[in-house]
């Protein structure tokens, strides 16, 4: 069964960047057609959708986000990462990883999400 | 990128049904059968219920169903169960590649 694990700093200053990794096992990251995703969830508020990766390397990303969002991944490490520059108040946030297979429209499989406040 | 529209909250007794809208326009709700549903209980993570409209991913109790009409799409759970309560969110497909959640539904089983 996939699973997926986010990983990083719990404490992020003002203007700097934010920088999680998302570990994915049972499966590989390189499975033809995935989309790897972040979203990320504001405490008390709803879901926001920040962008994805194709496993052939493509990016998409939020219109809102996009000049501050970088997704990589690394298929020797069987991960994907995010970051996240000039981050402010406003960014913190619950962020999960999770799986779109290609062709549907459903995140099937998600991580736990990691709390990432922005503070100094 | 606007969210798309979803009322704050919906309630009902145990047994009944209940139906969430998720309203959007032509550009995405209406343009493409790539809408998905999630349920979030609180602390958790969100849960696929739904995807492309109406089909429900392994496991899912088919008290749960979806469909569209026009720019809005529908998640209706019928014969509610304590357990339903929950937030519930709809996704969908926008064009280039990208997506856009609605504001997200708390459901209260009376």
């Amino acid at each position: 069964q996939l699973q997926l694990q986010e990983s990083g700093p719990g404490l992020v200053e003002p203007s700097e960047t934010l920088s999680l990794t998302c570990i994915v096992s049972g499966g590989s990251i390189s499975s033809s057609g995935d989309y790897w995703g972040w979203i990320r969830q504001p405490p008390g508020k709803g879901l926001e959708w920040i962008g994805n990766i194709h496993d052939s390397g493509s990016t998409y990303y939020n219109p809102s986000l996009k000049s501050r969002v970088t997704i990589s991944i690394d298929t020797s490490k069987n991960q994907c990462s995010l970051k996240l520059s000039s981050v402010t108040a406003a960014d913190t946030a619950i962020y999960y990883c999770a799986r779109r297979r290609g062709g549907t429209s459903g995140l099937d499989s998600w991580g736990q999400g990691t709390l990432v406040t922005v503070s100094s | 990128q606007s969210a798309l529209t979803q009322p704050a909250s919906v309630s009902g007794s145990p047994g009944q049904s209940i139906t969430i809208s998720c309203t959007g326009t032509s550009s995405d709700v209406g343009g493409y059968n790539y809408v998905s549903w999630y349920q979030q209980h609180p602390g958790k993570a969100p849960k696929l219920m739904i995807y492309d409209v109406s089909n429900r991913p392994s496991g899912i109790s088919n008290r749960f169903s979806g469909s569209k009409s026009g720019n809005t799409a529908s998640l209706t759970i019928s014969g509610l169960q304590a357990e339903d309560e929950a937030d519930y969110y709809c996704n969908s497909y926008i064009g280039s590649s990208t997506w856009v959640f609605g504001g997200g539904t708390k459901l209260t089983v009376l």
